[in-house]
């Protein structure tokens, strides 16, 4: 089955410093999602990507859609406290017939903000 | 208020008996999905349903258990078969129907329940 490669697993950084995290696939997908967890909670969507190259922004988070359709990343600006958890990639691929709407979940990256 | 609720938050169960966990969504969404989350594994698929009366397994369906007897309701459950039952499980819903031109299947989740066995 599909395989998503999500880096780095888990990272530790100041508050007020950038935060980069992306996912790679050994396939093609037609979406790419982001989602962040916080402890003993469901993940919550924070971006949702259509096209090859779409950037797209929510308040101090940046996501790109890789034009090979094989790979996404997340930047998170001047990171604050509560940007502490765990952040998810996702990936749809093309319709192919039943279940194929299936999400593939990269394993996420745990990320610690230092006050 | 529009959403996923999951129920209970925490859940004990016994040596062999079996447990069922709620999922009900208000969202008129036709797709429903359970997940496991392990430490360090990410979400695994149990199962989802795309439509009512009909649900597929997925990548880890081995002693579970589901019904979709009404579009609200996802109910699963961990059968006495499945022998490390201890985990983190997490319903997800998506508009995603049977309707081949709906390209973008955004899942949307509840807040999870916490199953540990005694």
């Amino acid at each position: 089955g599909q395989q998503l490669n999500q880096s780095p697993q888990s990272m530790f950084i100041q508050e007020g410093e950038d935060v980069s995290m992306n996912c790679t696939s050994s396939s093609i997908f037609n979406t790419w999602l982001w989602y962040k967890q916080d402890p003993g909670e469901g993940p919550v969507l924070l971006i949702a990507l259509y096209k090859a190259g779409e950037l797209t922004s929510n308040g101090r988070l940046t996501a790109q859609f890789g034009i090979t359709r094989k790979d996404s990343f997340l930047n998170i600006s001047a990171s604050i406290p509560s940007d502490v958890g765990i952040y998810f990639c996702a990936g749809q691929g093309a319709y192919s017939g039943a279940g194929s709407y299936q999400l593939t979940f990269g394993k996420g990256t745990k990320l610690s903000v230092i006050p | 208020d529009g959403g996923i609720t999951q129920s209970p938050k925490y859940l004990f169960r016994k040596e062999g008996q079996n447990v069922t966990l709620s999922c009900e969504q208000n969202l008129n969404h036709d797709a429903m999905y359970w997940y496991r989350q392990d430490p360090g594994q990410g979400l695994r698929l149990i199962y989802y349903s795309q439509i009512v009366n009909d649900f597929q397994k997925g990548d880890i369906a081995e002693g579970y258990s589901v019904s979709r007897e009404k579009k609200e309701s996802f109910p699963l459950t961990v059968t006495s078969a499945q022998k490390n039952p201890t985990a983190f499980y997490l319903c997800a819903s998506s508009i995603e129907g049977r309707d081949i031109g709906l390209a973008k299947n955004i899942q949307y989740f509840g807040a999870g329940t916490r199953l540990s066995v005694l």
